[in-house]
């Protein structure tokens, strides 16, 4: 797993309430990335980035937010978990900002009530 | 590790036959192609990768074919073995910053013994 640890890996919490997941590397890759997992629709990118304090958002950011202050911690919030954000998240890492692998983490599994 | 219960596509082979796991994308833009599987429980791990001036690549025991008039990718696994046994899912990148994925959603793997 390249060094990826997620925590919390299993949290069920209620609607309306905020959560926070961590992502922590030690490989010192430059880039993160958050994903969700669900039924249906394989992996979609949620936020990533490029670097400290540098993110962007990707395919389904709407209700999330990231941080990342240092380059081993890449942290994803929910703000005020619906519902719909229930899902597996998987945390990964990269290298390289184009053409080249992704490592994952082993995930988050997060159940909104 | 976590996995999501997707309702997928599955490809049941007899152990030591070959797979051929197949994966239309969707870009015609996208130079890069990934393919990783998933165990149950664990995040997904890299397994061969090709760029788009290429249609064929090899690794051990992996084959992965690129055709871009048809916009298809296939991942061709020989002496299949009881190991494969996983969901298999193909991605695809731009030549764009971050190396955001878009990843299809995912064949499973059966080897029967």
């Amino acid at each position: 797993d390249a060094g990826i640890t997620q925590s919390p890996r299993h949290k069920v919490t209620e609607t309306g309430t905020p959560v926070t997941l961590r992502c922590h590397q030690t490989e010192n890759h430059r880039y993160m990335y958050w994903y969700r997992q669900d039924p249906g629709h394989g992996l979609r990118l949620i936020h990533y980035s490029y670097g400290v304090k540098d993110t962007d958002k990707g395919e389904v950011s709407d209700g999330y937010s990231v941080s990342r202050s240092k380059t081993e911690d890449f942290l994803l919030t929910l703000e005020s978990a619906t519902s719909s954000q229930t899902s597996v998240y998987f945390c990964a890492t990269g290298t390289s900002g184009t053409r080249d692998e992704q490592f994952f983490g082993p995930g988050t599994r997060l159940t909104v009530l | 590790g976590e996995s999501v219960g997707l309702h997928l596509p599955t490809l049941s082979v007899q152990e030591g036959d070959n797979s051929i796991i197949n994966c239309a994308y969707s870009n015609s833009a996208s130079d890069y192609f990934i393919w990783y599987k998933q165990e149950s429980g664990k995040g997904p791990q890299f397994i061969i990768d090709i760029r788009s001036n290429m249609d064929k690549r090899q690794g051990q025991r992996v084959t992965v074919l690129l055709n871009k008039t048809v916009k298809h990718l296939s991942l061709q696994i020989a002496a299949t073995q009881p190991g494969d046994s996983a969901v298999y899912f193909c991605a695809e990148t731009l030549n764009n910053a971050g190396n955001m994925l878009t990843f299809g959603g995912g064949t499973r793997l059966m080897v029967k013994p």
